[in-house]
Formats: structure tokens, C-alpha cells, sequence
């Protein structure tokens, strides 16, 4: 079964670094995933998508301060020089031919 | 630009049917594949369906195979979501999102900015 987990929340200081995880079930370690930012109030963005070997694509217009990698099963976020804006839910997610599937979710606060 | 502009507010009552659009431009509507992914308040994204754009086939997520009907229309450039047997559970913001690249599955690149459907007798 296609399962993504993502911890609930992360916190991080403002001008810091925040690495966030996907973790993909057992069997799906090769699986490409998307992250997508949900800031309050607003609809999903896409940012990227990231393969299993850590290359990755960013969707238009998205800062350099956001980037991918991987290792395994996990799928990584990380998000550099915060800014209060990054403040927001992040979401993780794949798709095979049928089915797309969503994590949970993190909600990231920008100390 | 490319951008996915849906229909505005809905309100239904309980049992009643839902339908709800997402006009498409910027792009050539039939080579990309659409999906509607719904968000209750304070919960996660959740995938409901699929449709190819070019050919019309669907794929619905099996917790709403009997009471979903995606459809389209290319003249219009505009693909519908139909809900029907509504509950209150179906209280949420309901988005349709493009598939990157042309791919018929893949990570959704562009999003539309949500309809909220809100279900109450």
C-alpha cells in the first residue's frame, strides 16, 4: 500500500535552516514524490518534485532557499535563510497509475 | 499564464448534489490530465479522481466511486466535479490540479484556488 508520513509539526528559528522528511512505505524506496506548500488560508503550491536519487525539478518561481534531496526511503525538504512567509503546512506527495496518495502534512512555525 | 479558475462558493443541503468547474487556460487543455483533491477544514489533502483531458477516461478513488462523475468539456476548456448524496462530512474545499509534463499520473504543478462546498440542512 502507498504511504507517505510526515511528522506533524516542525518549529525553526527566522534566517535558520529547516529539513523536513517524507517517508515512504516499505517497498516504495525508489517512488518520485512532490512537496507542496499550503500557506494560512490559501490553496496548495507546487514547489517540486523529487526523484530517489535526490535530482529534482522546482515549479516556477520557487526560491533557491527551497531544495530536495533523498536518501532510502525518505524524501527530504529543506528550506534555508527562513523567512516568516515559509510559515505553513507542507505536503508530500505520489502517485502510481490509479491512485495518488498525500501525507499528512507539517505544519512549519517560523520562530 | 497557466491557471486553473474554479466556480465560486457552494451550499447544499443534505442528500442534495454538488457540480463544480475548473476552467483551464494558458495551456493545451487536452494534453494534460486533471484531478480534484478535496480538504476538510483542519485536515489533510485528500485525492478524490482523475480525468485524461484528451480522451475523456476517469479513475475515482474507491471511497467515492458510487457518488463521483468527473467530466469535461474541451470546447470549453473546463473540467466538472459532481458530488452527489452529500453529508455534512463533505464540508470542505474542493481543488482540481494539474498533472506536470503531460504525464497521465504524476506530481500535480499547478493548482486551482478552491472552492469551498459547505453541506448543512
Amino acid at each position: 500500500q502507498l504511504v507517505l508520513t510526515q511528522s506533524p509539526t516542525a518549529s525553526a528559528s527566522l534566517g535558520a535552516s529547516v529539513k523536513l522528511t517524507c517517508t515512504l512505505r516499505s517497498g516504495h524506496s525508489n517512488y518520485v514524490i512532490a512537496w507542496h506548500q499550503q500557506q494560512p488560508e490559501k490553496g496548495p503550491r507546487y514547489l517540486m518534485h523529487l526523484n530517489s536519487d535526490g535530482s529534482h525539478i522546482k515549479g516556477d518561481g520557487i526560491a533557491d532557499r527551497f531544495s530536495g534531496s533523498s536518501s532510502g526511503a525518505e524524501r527530504y525538504l529543506t528550506i534555508s535563510s527562513l523567512q516568516s512567509e515559509d510559515e505553513a503546512d507542507y505536503y508530500c506527495q505520489t502517485w502510481d497509475t490509479g491512485i495518488q496518495v498525500f501525507g499528512g502534512g507539517t505544519k512549519l512555525t517560523v520562530l | 499564464q497557466v491557471q486553473l479558475v474554479q466556480s465560486g462558493a457552494e451550499v447544499r443541503k443534505p442528500e442534495a448534489s454538488v457540480k463544480v468547474s475548473c476552467k483551464a487556460s494558458g495551456y493545451t487543455f487536452i494534453g494534460y490530465a486533471i484531478n480534484w483533491v478535496r480538504q476538510a477544514p483542519g485536515q489533510r489533502l485528500e485525492w478524490m479522481g482523475w480525468i485524461n483531458a484528451g480522451n475523456g477516461d476517469t479513475k475515482y478513488s474507491q471511497k467515492f466511486q458510487d457518488r463521483l462523475t468527473i467530466t469535461r468539456d474541451t470546447s470549453a476548456t473546463t473540467v466538472y466535479m459532481e458530488l452527489s448524496s452529500l453529508r455534512s462530512e463533505d464540508t470542505a474545499v474542493y481543488y482540481c490540479a494539474r498533472v506536470y509534463d503531460g504525464y497521465d499520473w504524476g506530481a500535480f504543478d499547478i493548482w486551482g484556488q478552491g472552492t469551498m462546498v459547505s453541506v448543512s440542512s
